[in-house]
């Protein structure tokens, strides 16, 4: 079984700070992506990689950045915190080859203060 | 633009009763369609896929999917819910090539004993 795995599941951080979001993946995935999740509005993708050191923007990407240095490991940086960053955050990964479903890791849910 | 719209933000089912999830989506060409289930404070969870073997798609927990081109659905059934299929529930598409996948809003599930 693929396993995605989010490094934080609950994370409260302070308005300002720089915020790190880790995702590892075991299962030799070229593609890995980041969403949050709010009430209301289901799933936004802010950024996916299909590559080590390629980043691609999703539809939100404003205010994160991304580093995938390694294949199997994604990180979401929040540049600078603020409070409507307070969230859920789901990183997921696929095979490079098209139809391929997501796997999805448990979610941070973070909050800033 | 590939896009999914999943009807009812929220339904309610009786324990045992028929559960009737509904997905339509837009897309271009033949899609790849999927259904994710998630449970309360965890990630998403792969519960049927389609990819064009057969339009009647069996997944895990009892669902099934049937995909009807004419209409663009991609209905989510089960014949008789459990208290275990309260969740959150949402359909996906993916048009072709290696590309995100594009996610509903979710449907919230309710079963009542």
């Amino acid at each position: 079984d693929v396993k995605v795995t989010q490094s934080s599941r609950y994370l409260v951080k302070r308005t300002g700070e720089k915020v790190f979001l880790e995702c590892v993946q075991d299962m030799d995935h070229e593609n890995m992506f980041w969403y949050r999740q709010d009430p209301g509005l289901g799933l936004r993708l802010i950024y996916f990689s299909y590559d080590v050191k390629m980043k691609e923007k999703g539809d939100i990407p404003e205010g994160y950045s991304v580093s995938r240095e390694k294949k199997e490991r994604f990180s979401l940086i929040l540049e600078s915190a603020s409070t409507n960053q307070t969230s859920m955050y789901l990183c997921a990964s696929s095979l490079f080859q098209g139809g391929q479903p997501q796997h999805f890791g448990d979610g941070t849910r973070l909050s800033i203060l | 633009a590939q896009s999914v719209t999943q009807l009812g933000s929220h339904v309610s089912v009786s324990e045992g009763a028929l559960v009737l999830l509904r997905c339509n989506y837009s897309s271009s060409v033949p899609p790849y369609l999927f259904w994710y289930v998630q449970y309360p404070n965890q990630g998403l969870q792969l519960l049927l896929k389609y990819t064009s073997a057969a339009t009647l798609v069996k997944g895990i927990n009892g669902f099934e999917a049937e995909f009807k081109k004419s209409e663009t659905s991609f209905h989510l059934t089960k014949p008789s819910a459990h208290m275990s299929d309260a969740a959150e529930y949402f359909c996906a598409v993916l048009s072709s090539g290696n590309t995100p996948l594009v996610f509903g809003k979710g449907t919230r599930l309710s079963v009542i004993a």
